[in-house]
């Protein structure tokens, strides 16, 4: 099984407010990154965790705060956004560590800044 | 900076035909490959990787790898209608757990 989670799956915010994407998923693996992807572009890489520590951070805006509360969950915590970040966030998930690097989206979460 | 070039398409074939999608990358110490498709709206989708030279099938699709050439392609055969879609090209950074992708190619197939 190779599914990961996403919630909500749109969500549409004020620039004043704060709000939570969650990612789960249930396949072991030890290793989840955040993308961020605009229209007609390729997955754009915010952030890498491995073994629950934030281990890349791709110069991301502070407004954007990811949090590992185990290693089945990924969330990313919004606050204060601009109307630039509207666009679709997906969440991944490989093995992590030894050779096997495939990565597995999940169905995204279509944000929309207003 | 570390490069992965796809011809952005749209690459159109009709039917039953096999689509041939390309991909190059500039990361000589790249050891792992992987072809993603996206339908519009949807998540990307993990199809095909390939880690050795040669061909691996699976299905319908065959992935192409030529480290020396730093090339990788995907065939479809018996290209379907809902095989429409964009594919994205990804090469592992060497050294790191971090993908690089292509912009995509989108494909259309005609019934």
């Amino acid at each position: 099984d190779t599914e990961v989670t996403q919630t909500p799956k749109h969500l549409v915010m004020g620039m004043t407010n704060k709000k939570s994407l969650k990612c789960e998923q249930h396949m072991g693996h030890r290793a989840m990154y955040w993308y961020k992807q605009k229209a007609k572009k390729p997955p754009e890489l915010m952030f890498v965790y491995s073994y629950e520590k934030l281990s890349i951070n791709e110069s991301v805006p502070s407004r954007f705060s990811p949090e590992c509360p185990n290693s089945s969950l990924l969330n990313l915590h919004l606050h204060a956004l601009q109307p630039e970040d509207s666009a679709l966030y997906l969440c991944a998930s490989s093995q992590g560590g030894g050779r096997i690097y495939e990565q597995y989206f999940g169905p995204g979460t279509r944000l929309t800044v207003t | 900076q570390k490069e992965v070039e796809q011809n952005s398409g749209p690459l159109s074939v009709p039917e039953g035909a096999i689509a041939s999608l390309n991909c190059t990358y500039s990361d000589r110490g790249s050891q792992s490959f992987f072809w993603y498709r996206q339908y519009s709206g949807k998540s990307p989708e993990l199809i095909m990787f390939i880690y050795s030279n040669g061909d691996k099938e699976d299905g319908r699709f065959t992935a192409q790898l030529n480290k020396a050439s730093q090339y990788v392609s995907l065939l479809i055969r018996d290209s379907q209608p809902s095989d429409s879609a964009t594919y994205l090209c990804a090469v592992k950074n060497s050294g790191y757990s971090t993908l690089t992708f292509g912009k995509g190619t989108m494909l259309l197939v005609s019934p």
